[in-house]
């Protein structure tokens, strides 16, 4: 059974920074891409970040580039959303999703983690 | 990167068909086939139902069908039953290894 278990989340004071986690298992994780996605409270699905299966593409929305680095580790099948200078604005909770990709184009978003929550507050 | 429109709710009886429409540009919807679509019950996580905007995974019930046409892509739920009853986001590829999704519409079954 593929898994995908995120952790890494609390509460932050503006400016500071937090590290999220996703292990990963029930399939081969060097076979896919993964990604970051984000559901501030009562509010809709917004795409953070993606990785290819070995890192060598990532790709951020605007808002967070310059700010929050994807990275992953295909030998310990974790994947990570080290999180900068953090803002209200960033108070989601965090899925890890494993992406199928075709010629370096993510295809679908299958399967979706439980999530981790990051609040942002003073 | 503003996000692909969305009506805010669409609703329908038992046994009707919905169809919801996801809006974007020449830059993402109307060039890439690359649209999906996923499901979320209040509380859970999203659900992949619909992937290069045709493409039904494996489990999910032949009631959902998708279609695209220049920058609108376009879930049709048939046969609507109480379960459909969630929120449904679009997304697309949109270049430079970025995606985006729809703002969501909330179904609701009469």
């Amino acid at each position: 059974e593929v898994q995908l278990v995120e952790s890494g989340g609390g509460v932050v004071r503006p400016g500071g920074s937090l590290r999220l986690s996703c292990a990963a298992s029930g399939f081969n994780f060097d076979d896919y891409g993964m990604t970051w996605v984000r559901q501030a409270p009562g509010k809709g699905l917004e795409w953070v970040a993606g990785i290819n299966w070995n890192g060598g593409i990532t790709g951020y929305v605007d808002s967070v580039k310059g700010r929050f680095t994807i990275s992953r580790d295909n030998v310990k099948n974790s994947l990570h959303l080290q999180m900068n200078s953090l803002r209200a604005e960033d108070t989601a909770l965090y899925y890890c999703v494993r992406v199928g990709y075709t010629y370096g184009i993510p295809r679908w978003f299958d399967p979706w983690g439980q999530g981790t929550r990051v609040t942002v507050s003073s | 990167q503003s996000a692909l429109t969305q009506p805010a709710s669409v609703s329908g009886s038992p046994g009707q068909s919905i169809t919801i429409s996801c809006t974007g540009t020449s830059g993402d919807v109307g060039r890439y086939k690359f649209v999906s679509w996923y499901q979320q019950h209040p509380g859970k996580a999203p659900k992949l139902m619909i992937y290069e905007v045709t493409e039904r995974p494996s489990g999910v019930s032949n009631r959902f069908s998708g279609s695209k046409s220049g920058n609108t892509a376009s879930l049709t739920i048939s046969g609507l039953q109480a379960d459909d009853e969630a929120d449904y986001y679009c997304c697309s590829y949109a270049g430079s290894s970025t995606s985006i999704f729809g703002g969501g519409t909330k179904v609701t079954v009469l």
